[in-house]
């Protein structure tokens, strides 16, 4: 079965600051992974995904991940970080077969500080 | 943004009593999901749909059922609410297998945040 942990609950940053987010999965088939950002009292958006192809992904505001098989890792990272993305972050993983049953982390709160 | 509504938004019920959420979508998306999220827990699947008057559990249904009559419409139903059903509900979408890029990601609604007495 698939499973994503999250070990951060929580990440302070300082504005401008870079930042990563951690994730790792299990799963013993191919995998779809994706993370998703919810901001306060609002339902969650996709931010970027893989699905195949290149290990490195981008989001449009900058963010980044790297499909790491090996260590079965897709960390998301911002080399600057600013107010706006402060919100929870979360990583998702579906698999082999059908990909349409997505586990979920249970989350990282990113606070960034002025 | 996916045409995804949730009602009601919010919701205060008493023990016992049975509650109905519903999820509608204009989208004509094949998959529907509803989520529970739970401090400490992230999101947690408790049924998905895929496709009309077809739906599986998933990883906490006990104690929640749901229906689906129409492709647009996705019910879920806390036959007897307990205080542990207290939490925010999300609804998803999904276009589901395919070729364009976007089959795979899920579009969740705004939620509805139950309270159980």
């Amino acid at each position: 079965a698939q499973s994503v942990t999250q070990l951060d609950s929580q990440v302070p940053v300082f504005e401008e600051a870079p930042v990563e987010l951690r994730c790792n999965y299990s799963s013993s088939v191919s995998v779809y992974l994706f993370w998703y950002v919810q901001y306060p009292n609002q339902g969650l958006q996709l931010l970027l995904k893989y699905l195949s192809g290149s290990t490195l992904v981008e989001s449009i505001n900058g963010f980044e991940a790297e499909f790491n098989k090996s260590q079965t890792s897709f960390h998301l990272r911002k080399p600057s970080v600013h107010i706006s993305d402060t919100a929870e972050y979360f990583c998702a993983v579906s698999d082999y077969p059908g990909y349409q049953k997505v586990t979920f982390g249970t989350g990282t709160k990113l606070q960034v500080i002025p | 943004d996916a045409g995804i509504t949730q009602s009601p938004r919010h919701k205060v019920t008493e023990t016992g009593t049975p509650v109905t959420l519903r999820c509608h979508q204009t989208e004509n998306h094949r998959y529907m999901y509803w989520y529970r999220q739970d401090p400490g827990h992230g999101l947690r699947l408790i049924h998905y749909s895929y496709g009309v008057k077809d739906t599986d559990k998933g990883e906490v249904s006990d104690g929640y059922s749901v229906s689906r009559s129409k492709t647009e419409d996705f019910l879920l139903t806390l036959e007897s609410a307990t205080s542990s059903q207290t939490s925010v509900y999300f609804c998803a979408i999904s276009p589901g297998q395919g070729t364009t890029s976007g089959s795979y990601e899920q579009y969740f609604g705004p939620g509805t945040r139950l309270t159980v007495t």
